[in-house]
């Protein structure tokens, strides 16, 4: 099992629509989450970061963390063809001295 | 914001040479550096970390004696692909992470070099 897991995509979303991504991962003893939109050919920037369960906001961006179901996800509302991307979820090991990278999810928004 | 600053960004060399790329925090001090790759549609694995002064730790299944890691100073980590060969071609991405606030709201990336070797 992988220890951080996203559907690979592509993920379809025409513009102005709602994309939603979802991210699992496996040490239950990760405190910190981390989002992360990586252009092709570029170094990964970070969007949002969640610590807590519930929601955070920030923007058009929605970080979402239920750590009882080890799920972590991101909404992007409105979505515009710059948004197309891959999203990397990243995980703090318990040890909280690296991050762990799910494979990513390509996001295809089409105009 | 930090910068992170990564050269070469592309490097295109012969088997059998080594390769050296450079990690450097231009605004802040980085005891901790971090090495990445990314071979194509996939994601980033840490290779290793570097912090200064001391020996890198390195990810398992990453070759030490293959990936030299150099931290000499607070500001500058370099990564050393010896003997390079065709399957060493991929992505590679620096991370420092400067003080303060949460780990990841800290850590920040270099731009990445490409390497492609022939």
């Amino acid at each position: 099992q992988k220890e951080v897991e996203q559907n690979s995509g592509p993920l379809s979303v025409p513009e102005g629509a709602i994309a939603s991504l979802n991210c699992t991962y496996s040490d239950r003893g990760s405190q910190s989450f981390f989002w992360y939109r990586q252009y092709s050919g570029k170094s990964p920037e970070l969007i949002m970061f969640i610590y807590s369960n519930g929601d955070k906001e920030d923007g058009r961006f929605t970080a979402q963390l239920n750590k009882a179901s080890q799920y972590v996800s991101l909404l992007i509302r409105d979505s515009q063809p710059s948004d197309s991307a891959t999203y990397l979820c990243a995980v703090n090991s318990a040890a909280g001295n690296k991050l762990t990278f799910g494979g990513g999810t390509r996001v295809l928004v089409k105009p | 914001g930090a910068v992170v600053s990564q050269h070469p960004s592309r490097v295109i060399c012969k088997s059998g040479t080594s390769v050296k790329i450079e990690c450097r925090s231009l605004d802040f001090q980085a005891t901790t550096m971090f090495w990445y790759r990314q071979f194509p549609k996939q994601s980033l694995m840490l290779m290793a970390t570097s912090n200064e002064g001391s020996k890198a730790t390195y990810e398992q299944g990453v070759e030490k004696d293959k990936f030299l890691i150099n931290h000499a100073s607070l500001t500058l980590s370099t990564l050393t692909v010896t003997s390079a060969h065709p399957e060493d071609s991929s992505f590679y991405i620096c991370s420092a992470r400067g003080g303060g606030g949460g780990f990841g709201e800290k850590l920040f990336f270099g731009s990445g070099t490409q390497l492609s070797v022939l």
